[in-house]
């Protein structure tokens, strides 16, 4: 079956800690990749994407992240946390066999002031 | 536009009740259209996938169904509800994989 592990459900850091979440998957073939932010009583919001080409993935508010396909990983990282950065990260996977969205089960961020 | 339109915003609704939770949305036609559960550890669980008109797949044994009747409308309903059915409820649609867009949601409580 499809799936996509977060391995850290709750994170806590202090503002300018660095940031790394994990992701990994359980597909075969060619996937698209995503990281999705959902700040307190708001919408989802796309953070990045990957699908094709380099595998450092840059997307907004300073966020980026690796595919590492030999692993079936896409972390997410940033430098430098900030307190506005408090939210909850969604991993998603589409592609290969499939074409569905699935998000993993989330990690919440607290970003200490 | 990617606007996805979700109604009720809220609803508490007693066990055993009917549900019907509507979604429509705008933008291309033949979206990809999905309901997802949202739920405190468990992220964002895909309940019902659809690719078109009448086309349904379930992802997981529930007591939940959902119907397609028209391109750009895509329904949640139960016969009857279960506390259990408690939860956050997302609609989406997707670009054609390129990206998710998601509705505001409900919340719903069964008593």
């Amino acid at each position: 079956a499809q799936s996509v592990s977060q391995h850290n459900h709750h994170v806590i850091l202090s503002e300018a800690a660095s940031l790394e979440l994990g992701c990994n998957y359980s597909y075969g073939g060619t996937v698209n990749l995503f990281w999705y932010v959902q700040y307190p009583g708001q919408h989802f919001q796309l953070l990045l994407k990957y699908f094709s080409g380099d595998p450092l993935v840059k997307g907004i508010k300073g966020f980026e992240a690796e595919f590492i396909k030999s692993k079936f990983s896409f972390n997410l990282r940033k430098p430098s946390v900030q307190w506005s950065d408090t939210a909850e990260y969604f991993c998603a996977v589409n592609g290969g066999n499939f074409n569905k969205f699935y998000f993993g089960s989330g990690t919440k961020l607290n970003v200490k002031p | 536009s990617q606007t996805i339109h979700q109604w009720p915003a809220t609803l508490v609704q007693p066990v055993g009740s009917p549900l019907s939770l509507e979604c429509t949305v705008e933008g291309t036609s033949n979206p990809n259209l999905y309901w997802y559960r949202q739920a405190a550890g468990r992220g964002l669980q895909l309940l019902f996938y659809s690719v078109g008109i009448g086309q349904i797949s379930s992802e997981v044994p529930q007591n939940l169904s959902a119907s397609r009747p028209q391109d750009r409308q895509f329904i949640l309903s139960s016969k009857k509800l279960l506390l259990s059915d408690s939860g956050f409820y997302l609609c989406a649609r997707d670009s054609r994989g390129t990206e998710a867009f998601f509705g505001q949601g409900t919340r719903l409580t069964v008593v």
